[in-house]
Parts: structure tokens; C-alpha cells; sequence
């Protein structure tokens, strides 16, 4: 099965607040980690990504931490706007013998709708 | 525009009624895959293709077949589709394997009664 779960499928924020989406892995030797964005009716859209050997990224209001001790990702947005809602996936790269540079490996998904 | 395009973006099919599902990326990219979605499931690797002629199986092959016999082509082929392979499906392209960022495509939802 797959490695990388999610906490939570749902979440509901008010516009304004920040919002945290989070995930689990299970694979110490993943080197990679990505977080997709998933409109309805839409192809996955890249979002931030971050490699093993950080701790934390920051892109446009998002940011991205990775706490490889207890194997957890998470995605934060500031200030949640109306058109962040929709579901988030984590993806990590999981290595094997048969596919050196890995593949993508992707969570179930979370929700995540944003309250006027 | 760099992009991933996929057609058809819906398909309604009968149960044995061969199809192909075809994607192209321009953007010179070696690695390929296709995912299927399903409620609760979320995104399963088909097929893969890390260049011209080289495919091998992901996580869910069975009833599926790929061709990369171009760079930037990389058809789903349906021999006999059945009606648990109505799904939504995504063909993505990145530069190498899982540790970069992959690029997918707006999806053909498959219908197959």
C-alpha cells in the first residue's frame, strides 16, 4: 500500500485564517517531497516541493515543513483565500532497487474549504 | 505554454470496445506515467516511461498497456475495457523519476458501461 497518508481528509477555515494540511510518511530513504493542488475538475497543480536535507520552505504564502525524526510533512497557507479551496496532496519519492531516481508516491488527499 | 495534453477529456465506452487515451508533453521532458483517481483512492501510478521504448509497470498494470515510441507521446491503450476502469485519469511528465516536480495533464474521465 501506500506510504503516505494524511491526517485529516477535511478541512474547514474561515477566509483570513491560516490553514495547516498535513502528512505522514512512512519511508525514512524518501529524499523528495511534493505538495499538488487539485481543483475540481482539474489537473494536480505543483504547489511547493522540498528535498530531505531541509527543514523548512517558503513560497508565496505557503510554507512547507518536513520533520524527518517522526516522519511528517505539512503544508501551511497564510491568510486562506477563497480560491485555496480545494484538495491537497502530498506526494513523496520512493526509492527502490528497480527505480533508482524513484517514483511519486501520492496521499489520499485533503480537503480543504475556505468559509466567507 | 509548457503543458501536458491529454484527449479525451471525456469518454463514455462500452465494456470490450478497445481505446486509446493519448497524451503529448512539450516540454523535451524523458519521464512519463499515468495515474488513475479514484474516490477515496487517490492517485494510483499505471505505467511509466523513463524514455523512448522504455516502459514497466506501476502499482495498478493489469488492463492497461503504454508505447513511448516518441519523446513526447505516451498513449493509454484499453485492449478490453471493463466498467471498474471507469476512472478519472492523469498522465503526468517531469524531468527524471519521483524527485522532481511532475506536470500532469487535465485529466480524461472514463466512463465504460
Amino acid at each position: 500500500g501506500e506510504s503516505v497518508g494524511l491526517h485529516l481528509p477535511t478541512l474547514s477555515v474561515q477566509e483570513g485564517d491560516n490553514s495547516i494540511i498535513n502528512c505522514a510518511y512512512s519511508n525514512s530513504a524518501s529524499d523528495y517531497f511534493i505538495w499538488y493542488k487539485q481543483e475540481s475538475g482539474k489537473g494536480p497543480q505543483f504547489i511547493i516541493d522540498i528535498r530531505s536535507n531541509m527543514d523548512k520552505r517558503q513560497g508565496q504564502r505557503v510554507t512547507v515543513l518536513l520533520n524527518k525524526t517522526v516522519k511528517h510533512l505539512s503544508l501551511q497557507i497564510a491568510a486562506t483565500q477563497p480560491g485555496d479551496s480545494a484538495v491537497y496532496f502530498c506526494a513523496e519519492n520512493l526509492i527502490s532497487r528497480s527505480m533508482v531516481l524513484g517514483k511519486l508516491v501520492f496521499g489520499k488527499g485533503t480537503k480543504l474549504t475556505v468559509n466567507p | 505554454e509548457a503543458q501536458v495534453t491529454q484527449n479525451p477529456r471525456y469518454l463514455i465506452t462500452v465494456t470490450g470496445k478497445k481505446l486509446t487515451v493519448t497524451c503529448s508533453q512539450n516540454m523535451n521532458h524523458e519521464y512519463m506515467s499515468w495515474y488513475r483517481q479514484d474516490p477515496g483512492l487517490g492517485l494510483r501510478q499505471i505505467y511509466y516511461s523513463m524514455n523512448v521504448e522504455v516502459t514497466d509497470k506501476g502499482d495498478v498494470p493489469e488492463g492497461y498497456k503504454v508505447s513511448r515510441k516518441e519523446k513526447r507521446n505516451f498513449p493509454l491503450i484499453l485492449e478490453s475495457p471493463s466498467p471498474n476502469q471507469t476512472s478519472l485519469y492523469f498522465c503526468a511528465s517531469s524531468f527524471g523519476g519521483g524527485n522532481t516536480e511532475a506536470f500532469f495533464g487535465q485529466g480524461t474521465r472514463l466512463t465504460v458501461v
